[in-house]
């Protein structure tokens, strides 16, 4: 089956640093979805994007957080400025189109983020 | 807003045993349900889905009914295996829009021996 792949798997950084977590979703898929999950919290939306923009974005999905499609391939979440609070696994999903026929989302096995 | 609400673990079983973890909802309309699993190391992989009233979702040997009247999903399996443990997530979708998931904690499920 195809994959989504995330890198890394675990990124450390200090609060206050940029951070790039990176995306490959299935080649022919158009929607793309970054989630998040708070340690012993649920799965949070973060944003979703199609044709090269956001297409919605959550409370969570403030300033500090862009999206990016940058050549066709890979999808990228970055966050500006790490605080503390943002350490958490980051989920990457693609699927290929919408409508009750093209439901299943494709999750990558995430980017474990370590703020410190 | 729409949420889900499911059982806390983790669930601990002994193999053959039979498993149910609880999964209710809250939705403004008829969202479509799921059953995602999580395996150590792996992403989350869709196990089932249901997307009308009274429809069962069933994969591996895992079902789950949609139920309106209880606002519910359960999912059930008549014999787990040591395979199977791993971290389960309960999660709606509207049928509009572009049909983000609402997850719910998830539940850890260990099976021994």
């Amino acid at each position: 089956e195809p994959e989504v792949t995330q890198t890394p798997s675990h990124q450390v950084t200090q609060m206050g640093q940029e951070v790039i977590l990176r995306c490959v979703p299935i080649s022919n898929h158009l929607y793309f979805y970054w989630y998040r999950q708070i340690l012993g919290q649920k799965v949070e939306f973060l944003v979703s994007f199609y044709n090269n923009e956001i297409s919605e974005k959550s409370e969570i999905f403030d300033d500090q957080f862009s999206v990016e499609r940058p050549d066709g391939s890979n999808f990228t979440l970055k966050i500006r400025s790490t605080k503390l609070e943002d350490s958490a696994m980051y989920f990457c999903a693609s699927r290929q189109g919408t409508g009750r026929t093209n439901e299943k989302l494709f999750f990558g096995s995430g980017t474990q983020l370590s703020v410190l | 807003g729409n949420s889900v609400t499911q059982m806390e673990g983790p669930v601990t079983l002994s193999e053959e045993a039979f498993l149910t973890i609880n999964c209710t909802y809250t939705a403004t309309g008829y969202p479509s349900l799921f059953w995602y699993v999580q395996y150590p190391g792996e992403g989350l992989q869709l196990l089932l889905k249901a997307t009308k009233a009274d429809d069962k979702g069933s994969n591996k040997g895992f079902e789950a009914t949609y139920r309106k009247e209880t606002t519910s999903f359960h999912l059930e399996k008549g014999s787990v295996q040591v395979s199977d443990s791993a971290v389960y997530f309960c999660a709606l979708s509207m049928n509009t829009g572009f049909q983000k998931l609402v997850f719910g904690t998830g539940t850890r499920l260990l099976v021994s021996p």
